[in-house]
């Protein structure tokens, strides 16, 4: 069974430009999850997906981070303009369901570095 | 508010020694609690989980047990090995919500020959 796949791995860009990252979550997986992982903390949720819908978007920064999920599969998430403190990993999840105690399975990871 | 705490890293120990990584929490209700851990160069991935009080997660010859009424979930083993080396994180989610992860800030262990 294939993971969640996520790209780029790895970004650099100045601050107030724009970025954009991609998620393909296990297939069948009605739930997606969006962290933000900055060096030395524990994930934070950023954005959660049932489905097409958008279930907890409570810590986005929504005057420059947006997210949305195509035909309930594929996610991107967008920052712009980027600012210093964005620097971090971004870590797409998904499971198959949203009750809580279900596993949450990881990508990789986007390594974004902003100048 | 709602908050996981762990021990600070990293901790070094020697193969075959005996591991304790401290981890509390702060939620209301009664959250199911994970242990989560990163490889090197590898993503997060499920360690062992438990979801209600005195359920003992188990996995690779690691345990956690969940502890209501210290609000704990330390995670042991008995025989570390150099594999074993590794980021290690403590989180939960809320009973009867939709599956945020509340995570503690990680620790990282590192295991010498």
């Amino acid at each position: 069974e294939a993971g969640v796949a996520q790209s780029p791995r790895y970004k650099i860009i100045e601050k107030r430009q724009s970025v954009a990252f991609w998620c393909n979550p296990i297939s069948g997986h009605a739930t997606l999850y969006w962290y933000q992982q900055i060096l030395g903390q524990g994930p934070k949720l950023l954005i959660q997906f049932q489905n097409n819908g958008v279930v907890d978007d409570s810590q986005l920064p929504k005057d420059r981070f947006s997210a949305e999920r195509l035909k309930g599969v594929d996610s991107t998430l967008k920052i712009q303009p980027a600012k210093l403190e964005d620097s971090a990993v971004y870590l797409c999840a998904s499971s198959p369901y949203s009750s809580s105690g279900s596993e949450q399975y990881f990508g990789p990871g986007t390594r974004l570095t902003v100048t | 508010g709602d908050s996981v705490t762990q021990m600070e890293g990293p901790v070094t120990l020697s193969e075959e020694a005996f591991l304790t990584i401290n981890c509390t929490y702060t939620a209301t209700g009664y959250p199911s609690l994970f242990w989560y851990v990163q490889y090197p160069g590898e993503g997060l991935q499920l360690l062992l989980k438990a979801t209600k009080a005195d359920d003992k997660g188990s996995n690779k010859g690691f345990e956690a047990t969940y502890r209501k009424e210290t609000t704990s979930f330390h995670l042991e083993k008995g025989s570390v090995q150099v594999s074993d080396s590794a980021v290690y994180f403590c989180a939960f989610s809320f009973s009867g919500g939709y599956n945020k992860l509340i995570f503690g800030a990680g620790t990282r262990l590192a295991v010498h020959p």
